[in-house]
């Protein structure tokens, strides 16, 4: 079965980077596409981008381009997402997803990563 | 970038009534419209793809209909365990984006 398993919680101070990583099981990694969603405190989802687990094609959102940074080691099957210039706004669980059935619906989700922003 | 509204922001409804939750686009999205069901405190679940597909071990009492840009989650004889924030959600156009949610709590 399809599973992502999320990295642990984090705290930063605004100015700082984060790191989150998502790492994959149950199908063929190489083949698919791996989201990143966010969701502040109380908010809807935000879409951040995604990036295809076999060629590392990337696709980030205008709102986040120049501070995130998708990337996978095919290897470990894993994919990871960066976020730079931290602000308090950047509070938020972080989860990953992907889909196997060739739709544009996010089939799995991983557990979530909350980031937590705070000087 | 295509804007979701969805109503109502908020249900109480008692089991076994029907509940009807509105997506609109602000622009055409075909059929790219998809509904989640997020309980507090866990991640997303995938309920309907593409505007009216089932996904996979979704109970029948879950269903979609719609193209455009209106969309209608429907769910038939709610039980207690619907209680849930319900998001639908467009991979027409970039940037993807998400309706702000629909609240549906039990009586």
């Amino acid at each position: 079965q399809v599973q992502l398993v999320q990295s642990g919680a984090e705290v930063k101070r605004p100015g700082a980077s984060v790191k989150v990583s998502c790492k994959a099981s149950g199908y063929t990694f190489s083949n698919y596409v791996l989201y990143w969603v966010r969701q502040a405190p109380g908010q809807r989802l935000e879409w951040m981008g995604w990036i295809h687990g076999g060629n590392g094609e990337t696709k980030y959102s205008q709102k986040l381009q120049g501070r995130v940074t998708i990337t996978r080691d095919t290897s470990a099957r894993t994919t990871y997402v960066e976020l730079s210039s931290l602000r308090s706004e950047d509070t938020a669980m972080y989860y990953c997803s992907t889909a196997v059935a060739g739709t544009g619906g996010f089939e799995y989700w991983g557990q979530g990563t909350l980031v937590t922003v705070s000087s | 970038e295509i804007v979701l509204t969805q109503s109502p922001d908020f249900q109480s409804v008692t089991p076994k009534e029907k509940v009807t939750i509105t997506c609109r686009a602000s622009q055409s999205i075909g059929t790219s419209l998809h509904w989640y069901q997020q309980k507090a405190d866990q991640s997303p679940k995938l309920l309907i793809k593409d505007a009216s597909q089932s996904f996979s071990g979704v109970p029948s009492r879950f269903s979609g209909s719609g193209s455009g840009r209106d969309f209608t989650l429907t769910i038939n004889s709610l039980e207690a365990e619907d209680a849930a924030t319900y998001y639908c959600h467009q991979s027409s156009n970039y940037p993807f984006t998400f309706g702000p949610g629909t609240k549906v709590d039990i009586k």
